[in-house]
């Protein structure tokens, strides 16, 4: 099966400019996880959605990110405006309903300048 | 936001000799992963150990359990340059996750270099 597929793979923006990220889960994943990768740091979850619904967004920091997942199956993550902070890489995880195991796609990696 | 703690943060070793990562967390737990992380192939699941489990093998990897120490340990045996990368502990803890809300808490990860 196809894995999960990020894009792009690698972007960079000036401090306060916007950005967005696409992940496309593998088909039948329900769950569809962000998180965020700071260098030499294990990822932090930033959004969970369970087909379109929220189910936690706790560490997500609305004031300047958003993530949506209209149809249940893409997601799309945005940041307005970026900080320097937000340097990191973001990956997307699906997983399929009943299993525990998450399947990574290959991040995007943001420098914000 | 709880998170395990990997031992060592470094590991060097030379190809063919055994490299063993440990995990500690805080909360009681539903089951424990380790995920292992390199540029090629990004986060890739290795193993999954259950609460109810002491011991788990997949190959060359061996995953150990204690719950009652709240620790985990993962051994590579006979290592190759190949298993150069980064390996992290995740655990689903419980009660918080139930039914659909499954969120895994990270630890900081090993950093497993292996010299030709």
């Amino acid at each position: 099966e196809a894995g999960v597929a990020q894009s792009p793979r690698y972007k960079i923006i000036e401090k306060r400019q916007s950005v967005a990220f696409w992940c496309n889960p593998i088909s039948g994943h329900a769950t569809l996880y962000w998180y965020q990768q700071i260098l030499g740091q294990g990822p932090k979850l930033l959004i969970q959605f369970q087909n379109n619904g929220v189910v936690d967004d706790s560490q997500l920091p609305k004031d300047r990110f958003s993530a949506e997942r209209l149809k249940g199956v893409d997601s799309t993550l945005k940041i307005q405006p970026a900080k320097l902070e937000d340097s990191a890489v973001y990956l997307c995880a699906s997983r399929r309903s009943g299993y525990n195991e998450q399947f990574f796609g290959p991040g995007t990696r943001l420098t914000v300048l | 936001s709880q998170q395990g703690e990997e031992d060592p943060q470094a590991l060097s070793i030379q190809e063919g000799e055994n490299a063993t990562m440990n995990c500690s967390y805080k909360t009681s737990i539903n089951n424990l992963q380790w995920y292992r992380q390199n540029s090629g192939r990004g986060l890739v699941h290795l193993i999954l150990i259950r609460s109810n489990e002491r011991e788990k093998h997949s190959g060359r990897l061996r995953v150990t359990l204690d719950t009652s120490k709240k620790s985990s340990s993962l051994l590579i045996t006979a290592s190759r340059a190949a298993d150069t990368a980064s390996y992290f502990c995740a655990t689903d803890p419980r009660p918080y996750n139930a039914g659909n809300n499954r969120k895994l808490i990270w630890g900081l990860g090993t950093s497993l270099a292996v010299n030709p």
